[in-house]
């Protein structure tokens, strides 16, 4: 099976500073991963993505790394703005599956 | 919407009753996904169709049915025997018919069990 965990269960950061999220996976067979961001009251939008096969992938104000030796993977987002405040999922795959399983979200607080 | 939606937005129930939820898509794509997220945690997989005319269980699917009659329709009853219904109910659809790839979710039905 596959869990997903992430490290902080809220984030507040400046605005205009930058923002790392963490996640971590346990199965060594994880191949995708995806980094999906939730605002209150709504379904869950896609960010940007990653597969096995890169350490790094970069997006708008986006970057997703990817540390299959340790399983770990960050989302780092640039000059954070409020609308940016949101909970933010990683979302594994494991062997070419069918299903995505999901962390448990980390609450980004953007400070004014 | 991203290309999918849900109805109806808020849903509330007496205990004992089922209800149907109603996830519709216009992209033709073939996957499509039942989630149900409780608060502070992560998305849980309850049902998934890769094909019309069948479905497959996620990991929490005691209490809950599908139906895929349609390939732009697949609705989720939660019935009766599901013993805590009360959450955010999620669909989502995906391009790939095999393998996930990405998600595109919709905008969620909140259900409460009164």
């Amino acid at each position: 099976g596959e869990s997903v965990g992430l490290h902080l269960p809220t984030l507040s950061v400046q605005e205009g500073d930058n923002s790392i999220i963490n996640c971590a996976y346990s199965n060594s067979a994880s191949d995708y991963f995806i980094w999906y961001k939730q605002e209150s009251g709504k379904g869950p939008q896609f960010i940007i993505d990653i597969r096995s096969n890169m350490d790094k992938r970069q997006g708008q104000r986006v970057t997703v790394l990817l540390n299959k030796t340790v399983k770990h993977l960050s989302l780092q987002i640039a000059a954070t703005q409020p609308g940016d405040s949101a909970v933010y999922f990683c979302a594994v795959v494991t062997g070419g599956g069918n299903k995505l399983t999901f962390g448990t979200g980390t609450q980004l607080k953007v400070e004014l | 919407d991203g290309g999918i939606t849900q109805s109806p937005k808020y849903l509330f129930r007496k205990e004992g009753q089922n209800v149907t939820l109603s996830c519709e898509q216009n992209l033709n794509h073939d996957a499509m996904y039942w989630y149900r997220q409780d608060p502070g945690q992560g998305l849980r997989l309850i049902y998934y169709s890769q094909i019309v005319n069948d479905f497959q269980k996620g990991d929490i699917a005691e209490g809950y049915s599908v139906s895929r009659e349609k390939k732009e329709s697949f609705p989720l009853t939660v019935t009766s025997a599901q013993k805590n219904p009360t959450a955010f109910y999620l669909c989502a659809r995906s391009i790939l018919r095999y393998g996930t790839g990405e998600l595109f979710f919709g905008e969620g039905s909140r259900l409460t069990v009164l």
